[in-house]
């Protein structure tokens, strides 16, 4: 079974500052990664798919990378709305339930 | 724009049924190429899929080990939607439940709003 591991919990940004979010699995899946942001009572938001694509309608501000086992998501420029839960989903495997336990990025 | 509609109730009594319908617009629930799934959320579980429905010249469904055996994803081709029952619930179930949409990876795309349903008497 592949663990999804993000670090940090929490992460305190201000907003225009740079913000890099980790995701590490625990054993290799390729490229098979995405990631989600969620706000509070709101359905998680599709970001990035295979770990450096973005979803449709994603600012370009969004950045995904790496492979195999070590992943990052990175918001250049923080904006008020970008603070939120990001998750990490590995979709190498069935079922696709096997997300992290999320990042909380929060105002600094 | 694909978009999903999200309603049924928001409380059901332990061992009863929970039911939920999701409505799809910008898309098929016939669609070759889509599967449409639940998700449920909690504290104690996280992200939790559940099951899923797609057609592939025929219908097929299948389902999350924690809750086969009690739940159905049925879709409803006359009004372009489709369903969750789960059968038997438990305090364990309350959770805010998702449904979404998969094409090309097994990642989701488009959810609904979600629905927090409260398993209690």
């Amino acid at each position: 079974e592949i663990v999804m591991t993000q670090s940090p919990a929490t992460l305190s940004v201000s907003p225009g500052e740079r913000a890099t979010l980790s995701c590490r699995a625990s054993q290799s899946i390729n490229s098979n990664l995405a990631w989600y942001q969620q706000k509070p009572g709101q359905a998680p938001r599709l970001l990035i798919y295979g770990a450096s694509t973005r979803a449709t309608g994603i600012p370009a501000r969004f950045i995904g990378s790496g492979s195999g086992t070590e992943f990052s998501l990175t918001i250049s420029s923080l904006q008020s709305e970008d603070f939120a839960v990001y998750y990490c989903q590995e979709y190498k495997n069935w079922p696709p339930d096997n997300f992290g336990q999320g990042t909380k990025l929060e105002i600094k | 724009q694909v978009q999903l509609q999200q309603s049924g109730p928001g409380l059901v009594e332990p061992s009863q049924t929970l039911s939920l319908t999701c409505a799809i617009s910008g898309d098929s629930v016939s669609s070759n190429s889509a599967a449409w799934s639940w998700i449920r959320q909690s504290p104690s579980r996280g992200l939790e899929w559940l099951g899923r429905t797609y057609y592939r010249s025929k219908w097929y469904s299948d389902y999350g080990a924690s809750v086969r055996g009690r739940i159905v994803v049925n879709p409803d081709t006359s009004k372009n939607q489709f369903s969750l029952q789960l059968n038997s619930v438990t305090p364990e179930d309350t959770a805010v439940y998702f449904c979404a949409r998969y094409t090309t990876g097994w990642f989701f795309d488009y959810w609904g709003q979600g629905t927090l349903v409260t398993v209690s008497s």
